[in-house]
């Protein structure tokens, strides 16, 4: 089993609709939780992150990570084409391994 | 905050030529980097891990002959790609993490990526 699961089905909604991303994990060691947005030809930027269980909101963007049935999610409101791209989810223990662990990448496309 | 500038951004060069590629941690010290490769379509696959002052860590089948990495102060790696042949291009990409002097793992801030052909 993969540390970090992520179903890479390309997704492709209307404008305005909202994106629903997840990821499950199995190392329970985990305890930051990233999203990653990356544009075709360049590098990942860090979208959002997440230190332990909770909601974080940010805009457009809430992220959420539910530690008791290691589950992350990334929802996009209101979703513009300036969104298309492909979403990464990452994670990292605290202490220790410093490897960022990768999903595999779910790439959105915003339909005008 | 937390930029990370990477250069050259696009090269192309001959086959049996070194490349060097740079990537340097413009607004925080980063005591560690990463050196990752990305093939069209998929996910990042870590290739080392740099540490300020020492040896690089090589991930089980990146040749350290191959990819000569420098870590030679807080804000720059260099990644050398030494005697490139057409089965070295990819999507190079660094990233680096702010150093917060706690011990602790921080998110990891990528840079823009460097595409490398080799003919």
């Amino acid at each position: 089993q993969k540390e970090v699961e992520q179903d890479p089905g390309p997704l492709s909604v209307p404008e305005g609709a909202i994106v629903s991303l997840n990821c499950t994990y199995s190392n329970s060691a985990f305890q930051y939780f990233m999203w990653y947005r990356q544009y075709s030809r360049k590098g990942p930027e860090l979208l959002m992150y997440t230190y332990s269980s909770g909601n974080k909101e940010d805009g457009r963007f809430t992220a959420q990570v539910d530690k008791s049935s290691k589950y992350i999610s990334l929802f996009i409101r209101d979703s513009q084409p300036s969104d298309s791209a492909t979403y990464l989810c990452a994670m990292l223990p605290y202490y220790g391994n410093n490897r960022l662990a990768f999903g595999k990448g779910n790439q959105v496309v915003v339909i005008p | 905050g937390a930029v990370v500038s990477q250069h050259p951004s696009w090269v192309i060069c001959k086959s049996g030529t070194s490349v060097k590629i740079e990537c340097r941690s413009l607004d925080f010290q980063a005591t560690t980097m990463f050196w990752y490769r990305q093939f069209p379509k998929q996910s990042l696959m870590l290739m080392a891990t740099s540490n300020e002052g020492s040896k690089a860590t090589y991930e089980q089948g990146v040749e350290k002959d191959k990819f000569l990495i420098n870590h030679a102060s807080l804000t720059l790696s260099t990644l050398t790609v030494t005697s490139a042949h057409p089965e070295d291009s990819s999507f190079y990409i660094c990233s680096a993490n702010v150093d917060r002097g706690s011990g602790g793992n921080q998110p990891q801030h990528f840079g823009d990526g460097t595409r490398l052909s080799i003919l």
